[in-house]
């Protein structure tokens, strides 16, 4: 079967890094997206790896190793807008994307 | 304007009640989408449509089915709503000619049976 497993919930404070990890059993890889979503809003994109290695955007930053099954999303100099759920979805050998249930961030001042 | 709209934003029907959600977008895409979110279940796959004529099944379409009426109209129907139909509903569009197939998604409906 096709997994996702993220953490429910994670608390940081705010200034500080976090780091979310996501460790994915698919059939097949084409590709592993983050996105982010505020509470009762649509789903945002944030980043997306294909290759093994570190993609950064400004305070965001995704990493991938296919080898593991595994990702991580990390947030740097916290902000209390970043209070959100994150979510990591594989595009699969059909290109379909599978979801993982999404990790809560809650941003403590 | 919002690339991707969703009608209606709220809706409370009862239980045995047809009820169709509207999807339009601006985006040009090809690719649409819908799914539902429930707490704790992540998004979950009802249809996707590649283009007009092409719809497929997804993770979750029993009690569901689509129109693609033109290539930025998608609807999603509920032949007869029960309880366990309420959560949260999303379409999505998505370029096929694209190098990622990154997903956009619309505002969401939120959705209640009782």
């Amino acid at each position: 079967g096709q997994n996702i497993d993220q953490p429910t919930e994670m608390t940081a404070t705010e200034g500080a890094i976090v780091q979310i990890n996501c460790t994915y059993q698919t059939s097949g890889f084409n590709g592993l997206f983050w996105y982010q979503q505020h509470a009762g809003e649509a789903p945002t994109f944030l980043s997306y790896n294909v290759l093994d290695g570190l993609e950064e955007k400004g305070r965001f930053s995704s990493f991938l190793s296919r080898s593991k099954g595994y990702s991580y999303l990390l947030l740097k100099e916290l902000q209390m807008k970043d209070s959100a759920s994150y979510l990591c979805a594989v595009k699969d050998s059909n290109y379909q994307l599978i979801w993982g249930a999404g990790t809560k961030l809650i941003i403590k001042p | 304007d919002a690339d991707v709209t969703q009608t209606p934003r709220n809706r409370i029907t009862k239980t045995g009640k047809r009820i169709m959600l509207e999807c339009s977008q601006t985006k040009g895409h090809d690719r649409m989408y819908w799914y539902r979110q429930d707490p704790g279940l992540g998004l979950r796959l009802i249809y996707y449509s590649f283009d007009v004529k092409d719809i497929n099944k997804g993770e979750i379409s029993d009690g569901y089915s689509v129109s693609r009426q033109a290539q930025a109209k998608f609807s999603l129907s509920l032949e007869s709503a029960i309880p366990n139909q309420t959560a949260l509903y999303f379409c999505a569009t998505s370029d096929g000619t694209s190098e990622t197939y990154e997903q956009y998604f619309g505002p969401g409906t939120r959705l209640t049976v009782t």
